[in-house]
């Protein structure tokens, strides 16, 4: 079967690094996604990787291993506006994504 | 601003009520989707067009009907609805060829509730 897996909830610090893991499970692979989403608001593109490593921009970051079936991002240096719920989706063979639940991200002053 | 724009953003129906959701894409996309979005559930995708010709639909049950009359504009028909088809729907639109990241853009959605 098709799955995404990524934390309901986190809670982190103005002005410190969350890191947000997802691990997937799909038929075929074309790539992984990040999202964020502020509430009531339309999800925005944040990245994407297709190859292994990390790719860098600006205060986010995102990693890909192709053989755990494993991604993170990274947010550094955490503001306050970054609240948001961020989602993870896999591309599959079809070209469709296939979606986590989402993590939501509470940054505390 | 995404490029995707979303009318209306609330609607409240009765269940015996007809009502069609709008979107349009502002992007020159050749692809475009319907999702529904419930409260910590994933982002289920309902329906996919590519070049206008419908290339999905995730057994959606028929109360729900798209509508694509050309690549810019989805519409999504709504008639005899159940409070529980109540969640977020989400119109996104995408360069779909087989190549590239194939990143979808969403429209800020419609908040529908079904009484």
């Amino acid at each position: 079967g098709q799955n995404i897996d990524q934390p309901t909830e986190m809670t982190a610090t103005e002005g410190a690094i969350v890191q947000i893991n997802c691990t997937y499970q799909t038929s075929g692979f074309n790539g992984l996604f990040w999202y964020q989403q502020h509430a009531g608001e339309a999800p925005t593109f944040l990245s994407y990787n297709v190859l292994d490593g990390l790719e860098e921009k600006g205060r986010f970051s995102s990693f890909l291993s192709r053989s755990k079936g494993y991604s993170y991002l990274l947010l550094k240096e955490l503001q306050m506006k970054d609240s948001a719920s961020y989602l993870c989706a896999s591309m599959d063979s079809n070209y469709q994504l296939i979606w986590g639940a989402g993590t939501k991200l509470i940054i505390k002053p | 601003e995404t490029g995707v724009t979303q009318t209306p953003r609330h609607l409240v129906m009765g269940m015996t009520n007809k009502k069609s959701l709008k979107c349009e894409q502002h992007l020159g996309h050749n692809a475009m989707y319907w999702y529904k979005q419930s409260a910590k559930k994933p982002l289920e995708l309902m329906f996919v067009y590519n070049f206008k010709e419908q290339t999905e639909n995730n057994s959606v049950p028929s109360r729900f009907s798209p509508e694509c009359p050309n690549s810019s504009h989805l519409f999504l028909h709504l008639h005899t609805l159940q409070p529980e088809d109540s969640a977020l729907y989400l119109c996104a639109s995408s360069q779909l060829d087989g190549q590239g990241a194939n990143i979808q853009y969403f429209g800020a959605g419609t908040r529908l509730s079904v009484l």
